[in-house]
C-alpha cells in the first residue's frame, strides 16, 4: 500500500497569510493527487485533482503542485472561510487512501 | 444538482452487521463510479471500499476486506455497503462518494454525502 504523509498536522496562520501544505507519498503516484478541504460538521470537498487542476468553483487562490512523490498545497492569500482541515489523497493504487490531515488554524 | 444521501447508519453490537444506503440524485448513476469513506470521531479520512460503474470491479481497504461488500443497483441509483463481523473500531461516520467517472483510477471523488454514523458498542 502507498502511505500519504502531510506535514504539518497543525498549522497557525492569520488572514492574508501566504500558506503552504506538504503531502509526500512513499512512491511515485506520478500526478494522481487530490486534495479536499473539510470544515467541522462538513462534508469534504474537492479543492485540487491531478495534483494542479482547479476544481470548478474553487477560488484562485488555491494552488497545487508536484509530481512523483512530493506534493504541495498553497494558498496565496488566507482567507477567513479557509480554516479547515486538508487533506491530500492519491488514487493511483487501488486503495485510495488519504493523508492524516492538516488542520488550518486561526493564529 | 448532484445530491449523495447515505442511510442505515445505526448503534450496533460488537460482531452484528448493517448494511448502509446512498441514493444517488442529479446525476446519471451508472456512468460513474462510487466509493465508500469514513471518517472515526476527531479523526482523520479512511478510505473504506469502492466499485466501479457496472461492478465489474471492486476493491476494499485491507481493514474491512472479508467483513464489508460492496454493491450497487444502477436501476435504483443506489450503493450500498453491507457491513458483517461490526467492531468497535468501525465507529465513524460513513460518505458515500462520487467519481469523476466509470473508474476512480486516476481521478477524484468530485461529490460527497453528509454522511450517516455507525457506533460500534456493547
Amino acid at each position: 500500500d502507498i502511505q500519504m504523509t502531510q506535514s504539518p498536522s497543525s498549522l497557525s496562520a492569520s488572514v492574508g497569510d501566504r500558506v503552504t501544505i506538504t503531502c509526500r507519498a512513499s512512491q511515485s503516484i506520478s500526478n494522481y493527487l487530490n486534495w479536499y478541504q473539510q470544515k467541522p460538521g462538513r462534508a469534504p470537498k474537492l479543492l485540487i485533482y491531478a495534483a494542479s487542476s482547479l476544481q470548478s468553483g474553487v477560488p484562485s487562490r488555491f494552488g497545487g503542485s508536484g509530481s512523483g512523490t512530493d506534493f504541495t498545497l498553497t494558498i496565496s492569500s488566507l482567507q477567513p472561510e479557509d480554516f479547515a482541515t486538508y487533506f491530500c489523497q492519491q488514487t493511483y493504487i487501488s486503495t485510495y487512501n488519504f493523508g492524516q490531515g492538516t488542520k488550518l488554524e486561526s493564529k | 444538482e448532484v445530491q449523495l444521501v447515505e442511510s442505515g447508519g445505526d448503534l450496533v453490537q460488537p460482531g452484528r452487521s448493517l448494511r448502509l444506503s446512498c441514493a444517488a440524485s442529479g446525476f446519471t448513476f451508472d456512468d460513474y463510479a462510487m466509493h465508500w469513506v469514513r471518517q472515526a470521531p476527531g479523526k482523520g479520512l479512511e478510505w473504506v471500499s469502492g466499485i466501479n460503474w457496472n461492478s465489474g470491479s471492486t476493491a476494499y481497504a485491507d481493514s474491512v476486506k472479508g467483513r464489508f461488500t460492496i454493491s450497487r443497483d444502477n436501476a435504483k441509483n443506489s450503493l450500498y455497503l453491507q457491513m458483517n463481523s461490526l467492531r468497535a473500531e468501525d465507529t465513524a461516520l460513513y460518505y458515500c462518494a462520487k467519481c469523476s467517472t466509470i473508474t476512480c483510477y486516476k481521478q477524484y471523488f468530485d461529490y460527497w454525502g453528509q454522511g450517516t454514523l455507525v457506533t460500534v458498542s456493547s
